[in-house]
């Protein structure tokens, strides 16, 4: 049981390019989401899955989107990276939506120069 | 416009004394507040939560009061180990916000020997 996995890891970019950052739990779970998190910033919910085949916007939507391939896996796609992308970004899934606890995977440092 | 805030962005703290981290928030419907802990390169984990019915809940060294009057709630450790230094945000949710977890920057507290 590997609880929520991402890859990759880490990634450097050039601004413009494009890139998927995949997700996947193990759980069963039914709710998935995406965070940036920058410094001072706490995380900041991108967008989230609150059951397959549905998909919302967060709180910092823009730049990106997102595919909810099946109910185990949950991908952020950024379409042209920009310098303001530089995050950590983590994933993480809930048994529903306002499951009162989320799982979160151990994150993918993203680098766009 | 950040809804939950923790303003001391470090705390240092001797081993086998208490650690007292503080969040405060301004939403009133906020129904679910949540602790998670977070070492570098890993993703937050859950620690400890609390209904917005309670005003205290206490899981091993670890307890959670809510002051809902004063929209504060705070995170006591007794006593502190080393393996506690770690970054702690704060987290809340409402119904209102589709259940969203809403997050604070974190604090980083290091437990010093």
């Amino acid at each position: 049981n590997a609880g929520v996995t991402q890859t990759p890891k880490f990634q450097v970019l050039k601004t413009g390019q494009s890139m998927t950052l995949q997700c996947a739990q193990d759980m069963n779970h039914n709710s998935m989401y995406w965070y940036r998190q920058d410094p001072g910033m706490g995380l900041r919910l991108i967008y989230y899955s609150a059951s397959e085949g549905t998909t919302d916007k967060g709180e910092v939507p823009n730049g990106y989107n997102v595919s909810r391939l099946n109910k185990r896996e949950f991908s952020l796609r950024l379409e042209s990276a920009a310098p303001s992308q530089t995050s950590v970004y983590f994933c993480a899934s809930s048994e529903a939506n306002g499951g009162e606890t989320q799982y979160f995977g151990p994150g993918t440092r993203l680098l766009v120069l | 416009d950040q809804q939950v805030k923790q303003n001391s962005p470090s705390l240092s703290v001797q081993e086998g004394r208490i650690s007292i981290l503080n969040c405060d928030y301004t939403n009133s419907m906020f129904d679910y507040f949540l602790w998670y802990k977070k070492y570098p390169a890993e993703g937050p984990t859950f620690l400890i939560s609390i209904s917005s019915i309670k005003d205290k809940n206490e899981d091993g060294r670890f307890t959670v009061f809510l002051n809902k009057s004063a929209k504060h709630l705070s995170l006591h450790i007794v006593p502190s180990q080393p393996g506690d230094s770690a970054v702690y945000f704060c987290a809340a949710r409402t119904r209102s916000n589709d259940y969203k977890l809403s997050f604070g920057a974190g604090t980083t507290v290091t437990v010093r020997a």
